[in-house]
């Protein structure tokens, strides 16, 4: 079975630009988590999909993240405008039913560095 | 207060021995907690869940759960070098979501 994929592994970009990361759950995983971690802190919850509807977006720091998982498969993460702070490694982790919901297996993350 | 802490290390234990780490939460109304491994620049890898006050076996790992306390363990017994990592505690909180500590650093000395 194949593992949490995610796109890219790294993205370097201009404060101001936009960039749009890609997620890609294991297959058959209704539930789908973003998470970011800031240089230092912790891993910090910002929103999940069950299939193609958002749960929970209450992590999202702005309304300059967007997220969107049409067809309830993969998921994109866009950040536009982005800033400086927004710079982290940015995770994605899916679970299979709500049954197992706690049970979340993680990709290996894109790190953003925005310059 | 954070809702989940844990020591942030390093903590240095040879190789053999057993590794503690240790994490409190603040929600008292948790009820399933996780550790993480995660090698450094790698993605968080699940090793242990525990839903129940007690202890869990799996391996050389046993997890420990109190719920009065508000307190879970994790015990890494015959300590490798290929344990040497970050742990991190995650505790799925009353508000539906899982809540990670900052991580342990684990280091196993030869």
């Amino acid at each position: 079975e194949a593992g949490v994929t995610q796109f890219p592994s790294h993205s370097v970009i201009e404060k101001g630009q936009t960039v749009t990361l890609r997620c890609d759950p294991i297959s058959g995983h209704d539930n789908l988590y973003w998470y970011r971690r800031v240089m230092g802190k912790e891993i910090k919850f910002l929103l999940h999909f069950v299939k193609e509807s958002k749960q929970d977006e209450s992590g999202m720091p702005n309304n300059r993240f967007l997220a969107e998982r049409t067809g309830g498969t993969y998921s994109t993460l866009k950040v536009q405008p982005a800033e400086l702070e927004d710079s982290g490694v940015y995770f994605c982790a899916s679970s299979r039913s709500l049954t197992e919901i706690h049970e979340q297996y993680f990709g290996p993350g894109t790190r953003l560095t925005v310059t | 207060q954070k809702e989940v802490e844990q020591n942030s290390g390093p903590l240095s234990v040879p190789e053999g021995a057993i590794a503690s780490l240790n994490c409190t939460y603040s929600d008292r109304g948790s009820q399933s907690f996780f550790w993480y491994r995660q090698y450094s620049g790698k993605s968080p890898e699940l090793i242990m869940s525990i839903y129940s006050n007690g202890d869990k076996e799996d391996g050389r790992f046993t997890a420990q759960l109190n719920k009065a306390s508000q307190y879970v363990s994790l015990l890494i017994r015959d300590s490798q070098p290929s344990d040497s990592a970050t742990y991190l505690c995650a505790v799925y909180s009353s508000a539906s979501k899982i809540i990670f500590g900052s991580g342990t650093r684990l280091s196993i000395r030869p």
